[in-house]
């Protein structure tokens, strides 16, 4: 089984870059694509993006193209999520999250397991 | 994109009553070629992160305990706990995998009367 452990939490300025990491442990890390997903305080689930490690290309949502970028090291079993630009609106939990691999460039799947999800306050 | 929308906002109920949630998709997210509905439910606790309740609109992930069950299909979709308990507290979201961007209902908070 699968098991994700991500990076601390971050405080940033408004501007700025933040890069957040999720090692997995278990199963076959390209057996699978990682997506990430954030979470406002007190609010929904948003999906960011994801990446298939077997082959590395990225799937952005398009509110986040052009300021985030999802890669993965298959050599340390660990995907990234860097979002640049930061703005106070960006303050929210972001977790990491598998879903089995469907072939292609397929996310179209359910995810399972779920980071512990990383805090990322944006304050001047 | 598919927009999906949970309905109510939140629900108050007593043990042991039925709670019934709601999730409408803008889009069918039926897929005609293997008639299957690409469609999950999670439950959130405070400070947790989601967990997988169903997928495939209707097929409990195992462990889940029984009294969780999913229907519908197309656009209309029904999250039910035929007789609440005190561990049931939450917040419950739907979510379609048909196509990207993935997309989350906007969660209803299911708290004990």
């Amino acid at each position: 089984q699968v098991q994700l452990v991500q990076s601390g939490a971050e405080v940033k300025k408004p501007g700025s870059s933040v890069k957040v990491s999720c090692k997995a442990s278990g199963g076959t890390f390209t057996s699978f694509a990682i997506s990430w997903v954030r979470q406002a305080p007190g609010q929904g689930l948003e999906w960011m993006g994801g990446i298939i490690p077997m082959f590395g290309t990225p799937n952005y949502a398009q509110k986040f193209h052009g300021r985030v970028t999802i890669t993965a090291d298959r050599s340390t079993r660990t995907a990234y999520m860097e979002l640049s630009s930061l703005r106070s609106e960006d303050t929210a939990v972001y977790y990491c999250a598998t879903s089995v691999y469907c072939g292609g460039d397929c996310f179209s799947r359910w995810f399972d397991p779920w980071g512990q999800g990383t805090l990322v306050t944006v304050s001047s | 994109d598919f927009v999906m929308t949970q309905s109510p906002d939140s629900l108050t109920l007593s043990l042991g009553e039925r709670a019934t949630i709601n999730c409408k998709s803008s889009q069918s997210v039926l897929y005609n070629s293997n008639n299957k509905n690409y469609l999950a439910w999670y439950q959130q606790k405070p400070g947790q992160p989601p967990k997988l309740l169903i997928y495939w609109a209707s097929t409990r992930e195992p462990g889940v305990p029984d009294r969780f069950s999913g229907s519908g299909s197309g656009t209309d979709f029904t999250l039910t706990i035929s007789s609440l308990q005190a561990e049931d507290v939450a917040v419950y979201f739907c979510q379609q995998y048909f196509n990207t961007p993935l997309t989350f209902g906007g969660g209803t908070k299911v708290e004990i009367k």
